[in-house]
C-alpha cells in the first residue's frame, strides 16, 4: 500500500543533541513537507521541498535542517540550537501535476521528547 | 498572506446530535479551503476540500461544509455526530494554484458523548 511511513513513533533525547526524524514516502509525489503540531496552536510548516535537491524554510524553520537528496526522502534534524523542541512532528507529502491544489498526505507522525 | 481562525478550541456534543465547527479565513486573493480530521496519536487526513464550483461540499461520512465567500467562512456541520467522530478537526487555506503552502487554524477538539 502506498503511503507515508514516519520512524520512530517515540523519540527522546537529552538537550544538547541533534536527532534526526526519518520520512519516506512510496506514493511518488514531488513535494514534501515538515510540520510541527503543539497543543494549541494547530500545525506550523517547518521546512517544504518541491523537487529533489531543493527546500525552503517554512514559518519556524529555526533550529531546523533538512535534505532533500532523494523524491522518496526528507529527513528532519532537530539541532540543539532549537529552543523548544518538544514536539509532536508531522511528515506530509502532495502531488504538484494536475489541477487545482491536491491534498496532503500525512504520517503518523514521531512524537519528540527532549529532557 | 493568507490565515484562518477557529474560533472553538472544543466543542462537547452528545451522540446523535448535530454539530457546526466553525471556521474563518482571512485573504486578499482566490483561496482553496480543506478540512482535515486527526485521530488520537496519528496524522491529519483529509475530510473534504472546495477548490471551485458548488459551494457546498459533502464527505463520505456525512459531514459537509459550505463556502461563504462574503462571510468568508468555511463551517464544518453534521446533522448526526457518533461516537467515532471524536477527534481534532483543523481547517487550512491556500492560495489557489498548484504549489501554495497550506496555512492551518489552531484546530477544533470535537467531543462526543453518550
Amino acid at each position: 500500500d502506498g503511503g507515508i511511513t514516519q520512524s520512530p513513533k517515540y523519540l527522546f533525547r537529552k538537550e544538547g543533541q541533534n536527532v534526526t526524524l526519518s520520512c519516506e514516502q512510496n506514493l511518488n509525489h514531488d513535494a514534501m513537507y515538515w510540520y510541527r503540531q503543539d497543543p494549541g496552536q494547530g500545525l506550523r510548516l517547518i521546512y517544504y521541498s518541491q523537487i529533489v535537491n531543493d527546500f525552503q524554510k517554512g514559518d519556524i524553520a529555526e533550529g531546523y535542517s533538512v535534505s532533500r537528496e532523494k523524491k522518496e526522502s526528507f529527513p528532519l534534524t532537530v539541532t540543539s540550537a532549537q529552543k523548544n523542541p518538544t514536539a509532536f512532528y508531522l511528515c506530509a507529502s502532495r502531488s504538484t501535476t494536475g489541477q487545482g491544489q491536491s491534498p496532503l498526505h500525512f504520517g503518523n507522525g514521531t512524537r519528540l521528547t527532549v529532557t | 498572506a493568507q490565515s484562518v481562525t477557529q474560533l472553538d478550541s472544543q466543542v462537547p456534543v452528545f451522540e446523535e446530535a448535530p454539530v457546526e465547527l466553525r471556521c474563518n479565513y482571512s485573504s486578499s486573493v482566490s483561496v482553496y479551503l480543506f478540512w482535515y480530521v486527526q485521530y488520537p496519536n496519528q496524522g491529519l487526513q483529509l475530510l473534504l476540500k472546495y477548490l471551485s464550483g458548488s459551494t457546498l461540499v459533502e464527505s463520505i461520512n456525512g459531514f459537509e461544509a459550505e463556502f461563504n465567500k462574503s462571510q468568508t467562512s468555511f463551517h464544518l456541520r453534521k446533522p448526526s455526530v457518533h461516537i467515532s467522530d471524536t477527534a481534532e478537526y483543523f481547517c487550512a487555506v491556500s492560495r489557489t494554484g498548484t504549489a501554495s503552502k497550506l496555512t492551518f487554524g489552531t484546530g477544533t477538539r470535537l467531543q462526543v458523548t453518550l
